[in-house]
């Protein structure tokens, strides 16, 4: 079965500082992976997947399939990225697509 | 804009009554989900269907019903709630690509 790990229940940083939320998964065939971010007050929503390679509000995501590992990077922390953040893995196998979440990290950028 | 709407967004009710949520979309999604997200739990899927004929268990689906009444409702159901089962309740649809995932704003449930 899969599963998602991230180690950090909160991470705390500095305006300013860079930001890596971990994100470590375990899955037998071929992963996708996602960030989602829910903000105080507001809908849980997607932030960015890994098959996009895109950065969004300035934060990227590289799988890296050797380490297992889809951690969320962004160079300068802003403090309206303070949120919940929750790395996702779908399972696409037998086509059942389902979402498998982590526990959550909450980043809080202190100003 | 089309949308997903959970009602009641709140409610607060005693251990053995029986409670619906329900989960309305506007958005033409075939896809539907019922999560319950707790403190340092995350996200668990409880049910989800792919149309209104296909509904399936999530990992947690024990102590929980579902109803697909249409394509764009998705109700819960608690037949006897107990304690444990206080959380933040979360509908969500998607396309049949899967992704991206469309959450309502939440049901806050508490049960004394």
């Amino acid at each position: 079965a899969q599963r998602v790990t991230q180690p950090e229940k909160l991470l705390s940083v500095f305006k300013g500082a860079p930001v890596e939320l971990k994100c470590n998964y375990s899955y037998s065939g071929s992963p996708e992976l996602f960030w989602y971010v829910q903000y105080s007050r507001q809908r849980l929503q997607l932030l960015l997947r890994h098959i996009s390679r895109e950065s969004i509000k300035g934060f990227t995501a590289d799988l890296n399939k050797g380490e297992t590992s889809f951690h969320l990077k962004k160079p300068f922390a802003q403090e309206e990225d303070s949120a919940m953040y929750y790395c996702a893995l779908r399972d696409s196998g037998a086509g059942s697509y389902q979402l498998t979440f982590g526990k959550g990290t909450k980043l809080s950028v202190i100003p | 804009d089309a949308d997903v709407t959970q009602t009641p967004r709140n409610r607060i009710t005693k251990t053995g009554k029986r409670i619906m949520l329900e989960c309305s979309q506007t958005k033409g999604h075939d896809r539907m989900y019922w999560y319950r997200q707790d403190p340092g739990l995350g996200l668990r899927l409880i049910y989800y269907s792919f149309d209104v004929k296909d509904i399936n268990k999530g990992e947690i689906s024990d102590g929980y019903s579902v109803s697909r009444q249409a394509q764009a409702k998705f109700s819960l159901s608690l037949e006897s709630a107990i304690p444990n089962q206080t959380a933040l309740y979360f509908c969500a649809t998607s396309d049949r690509r899967g992704q991206p995932q469309h959450f309502g704003d939440g049901t806050r449930l508490s049960i004394l």
